[in-house]
């Protein structure tokens, strides 16, 4: 099946950093998305990329859809405390109707 | 509105045991998602509901795992007998039409623990 590769599994900035993580599958997708999960909560959406180099910012996050439609980043910049939590891309390949497949996580944790 | 809610949050069961869990989606949602997050590894897909038919099934892992949406309103999860790998966090999500741009929304989740 398909796999997402995203990394890295664990980050750590200073409050006010700015940080990054990614996403690189073997399989194209139509669709990338990326995910915040709050302790005891469920995933919420932040961005949705719809086309091949695709640049999508929200606030102070800013994502792209790799051109070769296999890989996505997400970067933070000036990261305050409430960011902290598990960021999750995830693709959605047009022919499996709207199933997800996300990546393993990025736990972010954010330093005073 | 009300979001996806999910019941119970949480759930310690003995192996062997039988465990319901269960999903109530947004109303007039008429896709319903089953997924779930083993030992920090990835969510993955469990199945898809249209109303009450099962549009896609291919992620449920053995058939200890029975998903039912009886009316099409909320459904149900039940495993039986629970084992040790079925330990993770099951998120049940909802969409009004398919695709994520169809507000694609999960809930809580129901973090499971078989001992």
């Amino acid at each position: 099946g398909q796999q997402l590769n995203q990394s890295p599994q664990s980050m750590f900035i200073q409050e006010g950093e700015d940080g990054s993580m990614n996403c690189t599958s073997s399989s194209i997708f139509n669709t990338w998305l990326w995910y915040k999960q709050d302790p005891g909560e469920g995933p919420v959406l932040l961005i949705a990329l719809y086309k091949a180099g695709e640049l999508t910012s929200n606030g102070r996050l800013t994502a792209q859809f790799g051109i070769t439609r296999k890989d996505s980043f997400l970067n933070i910049s000036a990261s305050i405390p409430s960011d902290v939590g598990i960021y999750f891309c995830a693709g959605q390949l047009g022919t499996s109707g709207s199933r997800l497949t996300f990546g393993e996580g990025t736990q972010l944790t954010v330093n005073p | 509105e009300a979001g996806v809610t999910q019941f119970p949050s949480h759930s310690v069961i003995e192996k062997g045991q039988t465990v319901t869990l269960r999903c109530d989606p947004i109303s007039g949602h008429d896709n319903l998602y089953w997924y779930r997050r083993v030992m920090g590894k990835e969510i993955k897909f469990l199945l898809h509901f249209v109303k009450e038919s099962k549009q896609d099934e291919s992620g449920m892992p053995n058939n200890r795992f029975l998903a039912e949406r009886t009316g099409g309103t909320y459904s149900t999860l039940k495993v039986q007998p629970a084992e040790l790998e079925d330990s993770g966090v099951y998120f049940c999500a909802s969409s009004l039409h398919l695709g994520v741009n169809y507000g694609y929304t999960f809930g809580s989740g129901t973090r499971l623990t078989v001992v």
